[in-house]
């Protein structure tokens, strides 16, 4: 069975640090992962990841993968309070080729 | 800015009513998704449409159906709700060649069935 499995599942840190998100998966036919931030509301997308090695860097953030261990990570430095959120990992792959989510990681940064 | 839009962010139904949920895109996509969204079990696909009037199952499509007549446009039927539906429902689009393309989610529906 296809699989994304986050964590941890949640996480509480402060101001100023520096977190890591893990993303591991077992999914058929891998084709690309995908990394959102979910706030109240809607999902909202940040990186998508093809290439083993290849770091995606978008200000703050920052993610890389690795298909030989089949994981990927997502940095965040210099956190802020509005970091806090859930950020969702998702691969596409599987039979249909569709996203398979992960479950999500929890994060929330304190003042 | 791709702008996916859904008719309700909160609904209240009762067991046995029928229940839509409408999802509206404005960028062409293709691709256009539901899914449901529950604590402790992530984001699930209900179903999902890559053309007018075409559908296919996802991973839990039991106890609903869609309706896509136009492109811009993706239905969520709920034949006779049941409180095991009470969720945050989510809509999605994508350009064609899903994987590929990040897919753009709309803000949720938060359905609560009595």
């Amino acid at each position: 069975e296809d699989k994304v499995v986050q964590s941890p599942l949640s996480l509480v840190v402060h101001e100023g640090d520096t977190v890591t998100l893990n993303c591991s998966y077992e999914v058929t036919n891998f084709r690309s992962l995908l990394w959102y931030k979910q706030e109240k509301k809607a999902p909202t997308f940040l990186f998508m990841l093809t290439s083993s090695g290849i770091e995606k860097k978008s200000g703050r953030l920052s993610s890389i993968l690795d298909k030989k261990e089949l994981f990927s990570i997502l940095n965040i430095t210099a956190t802020q309070t509005g970091d806090s959120a859930v950020y969702l990992c998702a691969v596409y792959g599987g039979s249909q080729g569709n996203l398979i989510f992960g479950k999500g990681t929890k994060l929330s940064v304190k003042p | 800015d791709v702008k996916v839009t859904q008719s309700s962010r909160y609904l209240v139904k009762r067991t046995g009513e029928k229940v839509f949920l409408e999802c509206v895109q404005d960028m062409d996509h293709e691709n256009m998704f539901w899914y449901r969204q529950d604590p402790g079990l992530g984001l699930r696909l209900i179903y999902f449409s890559y053309d007018v009037k075409m559908k296919e199952k996802g991973d839990i499509p039991e106890g609903y159906s869609v309706s896509r007549e136009k492109k811009e446009r993706f239905s969520l039927i709920l034949e006779s709700a049941s409180t095991n539906q009470t969720s945050m429902y989510l809509c999605a689009s994508s350009l064609l060649g899903a994987q590929s393309y990040e897919q753009y989610f709309g803000p949720g529906t938060r359905l609560t069935v009595t």
